[in-house]
This record gives structure tokens, C-alpha cells and sequence, in this order.
């Protein structure tokens, strides 16, 4: 595997369900990234870790929960969704070196849908 | 705070025809600008970035920007079009820290 991977790439799930998104990067890198894309909205940010800690969180709704056990590896896990979060969840990641900003690789995606 | 407004959501083009993507931004701090391209079912693949120094920027693919402090801008262009280059295109801008702002993205379109 190479780059950035995420499984899986398509999940359909009900408002009382609980599911995970899981993302994997082959990189190297420090730092990890989770943004939403929907339509006709620009790309969001929802989360960066850097070295393992989460450093932002914007005002992403508590149904939405990060969690990066080490370097290579973040996932999202989700509960209790609304129909409105149904969107194209990317990830991504870079190698962070002192304020010096890297270029960020992103996966493929996962295609929410929230029935 | 900084912003990324790309002109037009959609271009359509001609194969072979100058592709022009637009691009400006504002940031209170110098800007860290990047264009990046989304297949269809594919996440973002980097084209090209402006750091420092040289303000025209080559990429991959045949596409170059220029970054132009005065106009705030760092519009994407390629001479001629090919099909493949059918895609959507997102301008992002990074300063302090290590967020990045998208635009809203232009999906082209490439006339055979």
C-alpha cells in the first residue's frame, strides 16, 4: 500500500447506527487531517492531529469523534448522524517541520450517506 | 483570517484551447498557495504549490501558476487542454499554522 488509503470508500448507514471511518498513511508523516466535502460547500476542516494530539477541532459537532492511536492511523467514528452529514469525508497528511508548511496527500474518500 | 475565492465553479474549453483557472486570496500573513485537482470518486491530488522565491510555479500535467502579490491572486493555466484534464480544480491557501483554506473548486470541462 501506498500513500494514503481509507476504507471503507462507500458506507450507508441509518441516523442510530454507529460506524467508524478508518484512514491510513504509508507516508511517514507527522501530522493527519479529517475535512468534509459536500456539495456545492467548499472542503471543511474538521480535524488535524500532529504528533498524535489533536490540535483543532472546528466546532465539528460531538457526533463526530476523532481518534488517532499513532501516527499512521485516524479514524472517525460516527453516531447518531443527520441526513446533512451525508458527504464525500476525506483525509489527509503531511509531515510538519517547525511552522514550515508541507504539502498535505489526501485519500479517495469515503461517500457517506445517512438514511 | 484568509479566504480563497475561485472565479467561476464551472469553465468549459475546447481541447486543445488555453485552460485559465482563477484564483485570489487573502491573507494577513505572507500566503503558502497550492492548486489541487479531484478526479471523479478520487480524493485531491496536488498540482502544483508557491512557497517562496520563484513567483511562476510549474506543476505536473502541463499546468503552471503564478503567484502575484500585488493582485493577490495565483491563477492556474495550461496552454492546451487535453480530456483528461476534465476534473475539478481547488485552489488553497495556507498561512500561519498548519490549516489550509479551499476555494470552492471549478469543475472544468473539455470539449472534444
Amino acid at each position: 500500500e501506498t500513500g494514503v488509503t481509507q476504507t471503507p470508500r462507500h458506507l450507508v448507514m441509518g441516523m442510530t447506527n454507529k460506524k467508524s471511518l478508518k484512514c491510513e498513511q504509508h507516508l511517514g508523516h507527522n501530522a493527519m487531517y479529517w475535512y468534509k466535502q459536500s456539495a456545492k460547500k467548499p472542503l471543511e476542516l474538521m480535524f488535524v492531529y500532529s504528533l498524535e494530539e489533536r490540535v483543532e477541532n472546528n466546532s465539528v459537532p460531538s457526533r463526530f469523534s476523532p481518534e488517532c492511536p499513532n501516527s499512521s492511523h485516524l479514524f472517525l467514528h460516527l453516531h447518531t448522524l443527520q441526513p446533512e452529514d451525508s458527504a464525500l469525508y476525506l483525509c489527509a497528511s503531511s509531515q510538519e517541520r517547525g511552522g514550515a508548511p508541507d504539502t498535505q496527500y489526501f485519500g479517495p474518500g469515503t461517500r457517506l450517506t445517512v438514511l | 483570517a484568509q479566504s480563497v475565492t475561485q472565479l467561476g465553479s464551472h469553465v468549459s474549453v475546447s481541447e486543445g484551447a488555453l485552460v485559465l483557472l482563477r484564483c485570489n486570496y487573502s491573507s494577513s500573513v505572507p500566503p503558502y498557495l497550492f492548486w489541487y485537482v479531484q478526479y471523479p470518486n478520487q480524493g485531491l491530488q496536488l498540482l502544483l504549490k508557491y512557497t517562496t522565491g520563484a513567483t511562476l510555479v510549474k506543476g505536473i500535467n502541463g499546468f503552471e501558476a503564478e503567484f502575484k502579490k500585488s493582485e493577490t491572486s495565483f491563477h492556474l493555466t495550461k496552454p492546451s487542454a487535453h480530456m483528461s484534464d476534465a476534473a475539478e480544480y481547488f485552489c488553497a491557501v495556507r498561512a500561519a499554522g498548519n490549516k489550509l483554506t479551499f476555494g470552492g473548486g471549478t469543475r472544468v470541462l473539455v470539449k472534444p
